[in-house]
Formats: structure tokens, C-alpha cells, sequence
């Protein structure tokens, strides 16, 4: 069975750009969730969405939003792109949005690079 | 806030021997501690993880043990091998239908097993 897929996985914007971010849960998983991987830190909490509703949002300005489409797959936006947001953006899925289980599972991530 | 305080940053140790990782946790309610392994370029994989009800959960080489009362938890890798290298990262989270499952992850230690 195919993991968590997302693409793109490498590129590069200018400040003031928007972008894009996409992810595929692995099959049967309803919720996925965003992390921010800065260099040389842990991953950090941005959003949850579980059956297109989110259910939880990190301290993250409201130039993060994002989304998820009745097949369970969920785009990242960023708007208006600062240096800062250069980073890995990582997104997990899970079956249930509270995780009983408590589970994620990673995907490989989306390097963007910010100049 | 929700903190995860892990230690230490970097870790090398001989092929063989045992390395052991530990973090705090400052969220009282967290019942869901798991462990994630970070190869370069790669996103994080659950190696093992572990619920609050258990004080300690063994897999092969690999243990976690839980001190509920001090708030700490701590990887254990014994008979470490060359492609244990990588980025460990701790986290915690309150596991549960009515929560967003969002993990708080510590800052990661760098484990190398020189040969």
C-alpha cells in the first residue's frame, strides 16, 4: 500500500509569493494533519483536518490555511511568504482525528525554499 | 505552554553498545508518547511508541520507558548498529476522540554509531 504522498517535494519562491502544498493520505485514513520542520528542529503543529472539518490550528499566522477534499487528500496555502517560512512542510495522516490510537503517519515532506 | 524538553542533542556511540535518549514533558494530560527516527531527507517514521496506562514497552532492540509521576520518558537502544544513525525525535500528545491528536515534538537528538 502506498504511505502518505505529497509533492511537490523540492521548490524554491520569492518573498511575497504564494504556494501551494499538496498531500495524499495512505487509503482509509480520514484526517491529516501539518507540521512545520524548521533546520535543525522538531517538527511543529500547524493544522488537523478530519473529514474536511479542522480540528485543530498551531500558532501560525493567518497567512497558513489549508484544506481537505471529500477523497481525504489536503492542500497547504501560505500566502505572502516571509525568509521564515523556508522549512520542511510535512504532512501526516491518521484513521481517526483525535487518533485513538494516536498514530501519524509522515510523509516525505515539501522542502520549500524561501529567497 | 506544551513543552517537550529532549536530551541530549547529540549522541555518538560504538557499534554495540547502548544509547539511551530522554525527554520531559510539561502538559500533565499527555497519555500518548511516541518515538519518531529521521533519516536525511526523509520524514519521520514511528519506531515505537507508548500509552500512559504502561510504565515500559520493549521491541527488539528497542525500549521506551515511561515515569508518569516525573513526567519523563526515555528511549533505550541496546546493541546499537550503524543504520541506527539518524535524528530521534520524542513527542507527546493527548491521544483521544475528542482531541486533535497534535503532537508536540522535542527538539531531536542526532544519534551516530561509528563502526
Amino acid at each position: 500500500d502506498a504511505g502518505v504522498t505529497q509533492s511537490p517535494t523540492h521548490l524554491i519562491k520569492t518573498r511575497g509569493q504564494h504556494v501551494t502544498l499538496r498531500c495524499s493520505p495512505i487509503s482509509g485514513h480520514k484526517s491529516v494533519s501539518w507540521y512545520q520542520q524548521v533546520l535543525g528542529q522538531g517538527p511543529q503543529f500547524i493544522f488537523q483536518y478530519y473529514e474536511k472539518e479542522e480540528r485543530g490550528r498551531g500558532n501560525f499566522p493567518d497567512r497558513f490555511s489549508a484544506r481537505q477534499f471529500p477523497n481525504y487528500s489536503s492542500e497547504l496555502n501560505v500566502n505572502a511568504l516571509l525568509l521564515g517560512d523556508s522549512a520542511l512542510y510535512l504532512c501526516a495522516s491518521s484513521y481517526l482525528a483525535g487518533a485513538n490510537t494516536g498514530e501519524l503517519f509522515f510523509g516525505e515532506g515539501s522542502r520549500l525554499t524561501v529567497l | 505552554g506544551e513543552n517537550v524538553e529532549q536530551h541530549p542533542s547529540t549522541l555518538s556511540v560504538q557499534e554495540g553498545d547502548s544509547a539511551v535518549i530522554k525527554c520531559t514533558y510539561s502538559d500533565s494530560a499527555s497519555n500518548y508518547f511516541p518515538w519518531y527516527k529521521q533519516e536525511l531527507g526523509k520524514g519521520p517514521q514511528l519506531i515505537i511508541d507508548i500509552r500512559s496506562n504502561v510504565g515500559e514497552k520493549k521491541d527488539q532492540r528497542i525500549a521506551v520507558t515511561l515515569n508518569k509521576t516525573a513526567k519523563h520518558f526515555s528511549l533505550h537502544i541496546t546493541e546499537t548498529q550503524p543504520e541506527d544513525s539518524a535524528v530521534y525525535f520524542c513527542a507527546a500528545s493527548r491521544a483521544g476522540s475528542s482531541n486533535t491528536g497534535k503532537l508536540i515534538f522535542g527538539q531531536g537528538t542526532t544519534l551516530q554509531v561509528k563502526p
